[in-house]
């Protein structure tokens, strides 16, 4: 059965603190696994990763996929309140494959 | 800009009409999807569409239509047979990976979502 577990579920920091989203994933002819932010409303797409080992950067944000223990990570290092929101980790195979999200909350 | 609108954005029915959820894209992709969201259940595909004219069931169709008439447009029809119809629904469009069919190797982009309440 495909599956796609994140944790934490929710996870609550101070502004300047880093922190670590889990991914771990089970899905039938895996193609690559994306990252989307969703504040209020339509998930913006953060990063997609099709090889392992390979770190892709964005400014604070940084995520990095291991095909062969099945999991990403999503870093965000001196986090802002901007920051807060829930975090989607979507693994793409027959077809998209979302997580329930890790919601974040940066505190002032 | 190109991009995916939904309407409307807040929607209120009694229960047992059915009620359509516009969603319009002018990216030019080929596949559009009906995503449902509830709190704790992440997002979960109604149905999905990778050509004009043809569409596909997802894990949650029970209750649900829809149409792909255009390829621009993919509207969503909850009909009085779905038992949990209040949610934040999501439309969302991409690219089809031609060299293979099936294959979701592009990233979905999100309409801000249609919030649907049936009292």
């Amino acid at each position: 059965e495909d599956k796609v577990v994140q944790s934490p579920l929710s996870l609550v920091v101070h502004e300047g603190d880093t922190v670590t989203l889990n991914c771990s994933y089970e899905v039938t002819n895996f193609r690559s696994l994306l990252w989307y932010k969703q504040e209020k409303k339509a998930p913006t797409f953060l990063f997609m990763l099709t090889s392992s080992g390979i770190e892709k950067k964005s400014g604070r944000l940084s995520s990095i996929l291991d095909k062969k223990e099945l999991f990403s990570i999503l870093n965000i290092t001196a986090t802002q309140t901007g920051d807060s929101a829930i975090y989607l980790c979507a693994p793409t195979g027959n077809q998209f494959y979302f997580g329930t999200g890790t919601s974040l909350t940066v505190i002032p | 800009d190109g991009g995916i609108t939904q309407s409307p954005k807040y929607l209120f029915r009694k229960e047992g009409q059915n009620v359509t959820l516009s969603c319009e894209q002018n990216l030019n992709h080929d596949a559009m999807y009906w995503y449902r969201q509830d709190p704790g259940q992440g997002l979960r595909l109604i149905y999905y569409s990778q050509i004009v004219n043809d569409f596909q069931k997802g894990d949650i169709a029970e209750g649900y239509s829809v149409s792909r008439e255009k390829k621009e447009s993919f509207p969503l029809t909850v009909t009085s047979a779905q038992k949990n119809p209040t949610a934040f629904y999501l439309c969302a469009s991409s690219i089809r990976d031609r060299r293979q069919l099936g294959s979701y190797n592009s990233p979905l982009h999100f309409g801000n979502g249609t919030r649907l309440t049936v009292t």
